[in-house]
């Protein structure tokens, strides 16, 4: 099984500034790795598939990299909505699709 | 637009078994991949299992021995049967997509919670 590791489990900021967020993989899974936001009480939302691609209404502020075990999202200044919680997720040759233990973006 | 709701009980005693249904609206079942995910309360997300187009099905290793995973093509729906439930399995159960092009979970239902007591 491929675990994946996210840094740092709660990260501190204020709206406009900049929010980085890893996820590393035990393993390579390529750039089969997507993002997901969830915000309280609400299903995760696709941000970013195949590491890097914005899914259709994913601000640009939202932006995806990496290939094989380290990946980042970044998102370039702040909004109000954007405080969440952020999940990676692998999905590479063969089951089980493993999440990332989770990213809370708090102001 | 493509919508999934999920529907079931949402409480189920100990050493039963939790099934829940998924209806899918705006798409059809015989295209992409069909997920179950769950999330515990306060915890993170576990992906459960899925049947494709086709009706081939995956497992979580650890859950295989108690979960099955079907489809109704003609009721354009997918189920979930979870055997042998203990309050370890108490979660909020989310049916999902997975757009094969993407090769990401794309579409996700609301969700619904499952609590497992007597």
């Amino acid at each position: 099984e491929i675990v994946l590791t996210q840094s740092p489990a709660t990260l501190s900021l204020s709206p406009g500034e900049r929010a980085t967020i890893s996820c590393r993989a035990s393993q390579t899974v390529n750039t089969y790795l997507a993002w997901y936001q969830q915000r309280p009480g609400q299903a995760p939302r696709l941000l970013i598939y195949n590491a890097s691609n914005r899914a259709t209404g994913t601000p640009a502020r939202f932006s995806g990299s990496g290939s094989g075990t380290d990946f980042t999202l970044t998102i370039s200044s702040l909004e109000p909505e954007d405080f969440a919680v952020y999940y990676c997720q692998q999905r590479g040759t063969w089951p089980p699709w493993t999440f990332g233990q989770g990213t809370k973006v708090e102001i | 637009q493509v919508q999934l709701q999920e529907s079931g009980p949402g409480l189920v005693k100990p050493s039963e078994t939790l099934s829940l249904t998924c209806t899918v609206s705006g798409a059809s079942i015989n295209n992409y991949y069909w997920n179950w995910i769950r999330q515990s309360p306060g915890k993170g997300l576990e992906w459960i299992g899925y049947i494709s187009y086709a009706g081939t099905t995956k497992y979580e290793p650890s859950l295989s021995s108690r979960v099955t995973i079907s489809s109704d093509t003609s009721k354009n729906q997918f189920s979930l049967h979870l055997f042998s439930v203990t309050a370890a399995d108490t979660a909020v159960y989310y049916c999902v997509r997975e757009h094969l092009s993407l090769w990401a979970f794309d579409i996700w239902g609301q969700g619904t919670l499952v609590t497992v007591s007597s």
